[in-house]
C-alpha cells in the first residue's frame, strides 16, 4: 500500500524560509501530481500549488505566488515544498496530496492519496 | 479563481439521519467536482469524484450529484463515523481551489 510520507514538524522565526518533503513509499511518482494543502488551526483547507514530477510543470495559487516553490526530485522520489517570507499567519498543517487521474483518457482528477501532514509553527 | 461556496458551514444531524451538503461555483466546472472528509486531527480523505463517483473502499451511503456549477453530497443513514468535516474541490482549473467546509456535529 503506497504512502505519502512527509518530513517532521518545523518551528521558524518570522521572515524565514520551511521545505517540507513528501515521498511516496514502496512507490514512485509515475504520471501524478504532486500538490501542496494547508490547513491553518480551526480552519478549511486551501490549495497552494502542485507539480507534476515527470515533467516538472508546477502550478500555483496566486496567493502564493513569489513566495512559494515546488520542486520534485525524481532521483529521489522526493517532492518538497518551500515557503518563504514566513508570519505568524503561515503557521499551519501542510499536506501534500497526490492528483491522479480518476476515469482513463480524462482530466477528471482527484486527490486519492494524503501525506500525513507536517504542523510548521511560526514565531519569534 | 473560481470561488467554491459550501452551504451550510455547519449542521446538526442524529445518527440515522439523512444529510445534504450543497457545493456551487462560480462559474461552470462540468463534473470536476470531488468530495472529501475530514475526521479531527486527521488528513482528508477523498469520498467521491467527477461529482459522483464512489470512491473505492467508500461506503454507499455516500453519493453525490451535479454538474455545471451546483452540487450536492448526501449521506443517507448517517452513522457515527460520518461526523467529521466535509469539503468539495474543483479540479476544472488547474488553480484548483476547496469550498470553506461543512462540519457535521452530533445533535
Amino acid at each position: 500500500q503506497v504512502q505519502l510520507v512527509q518530513s517532521g514538524a518545523e518551528v521558524k522565526k518570522p521572515g524565514s524560509s520551511v521545505k517540507v518533503s513528501c515521498k511516496p513509499s514502496g512507490g514512485t511518482f509515475s504520471t501524478y501530481g504532486i500538490n501542496w494543502v494547508r490547513q491553518a488551526p480551526g480552519q478549511g483547507l486551501e490549495w497552494m500549488g502542485g507539480i507534476i514530477p515527470l515533467f516538472g510543470t508546477t502550478n500555483y495559487a496566486q496567493k502564493f505566488q513569489g513566495r512559494v516553490t515546488i520542486t520534485a526530485d525524481k532521483s529521489t522520489t522526493t517532492a518538497y515544498m518551500e515557503l518563504s517570507s514566513l508570519r505568524s499567519e503561515d503557521t499551519a498543517v501542510y499536506y501534500c496530496a497526490r492528483a491522479r487521474s480518476m476515469k482513463t483518457g480524462t482530466t477528471l482528477s482527484a486527490f486519492d492519496l494524503w501525506g500525513q501532514g507536517t504542523m510548521a509553527t511560526v514565531s519569534s | 479563481d473560481i470561488q467554491m461556496t459550501q452551504s451550510p458551514s455547519s449542521l446538526s444531524a442524529s445518527v440515522g439521519d439523512r444529510v445534504t451538503i450543497t457545493c456551487r461555483a462560480s462559474q461552470s466546472i462540468s463534473i470536476y467536482l470531488n468530495w472529501y472528509q475530514q475526521r479531527p486531527g486527521k488528513a482528508p480523505k477523498l469520498l467521491i469524484y467527477a461529482a459522483s463517483s464512489l470512491q473505492s473502499g467508500v461506503p454507499s451511503r455516500f453519493s453525490g450529484s451535479g454538474s455545471g456549477t451546483d452540487f450536492t453530497l448526501t449521506i443517507n443513514s448517517l452513522q457515527p463515523e460520518d461526523f467529521a468535516t466535509y469539503y468539495c474541490q474543483q479540479s476544472y482549473s488547474t488553480l484548483q481551489t476547496f469550498g470553506g467546509g461543512t462540519k457535521v456535529e452530533i445533535k
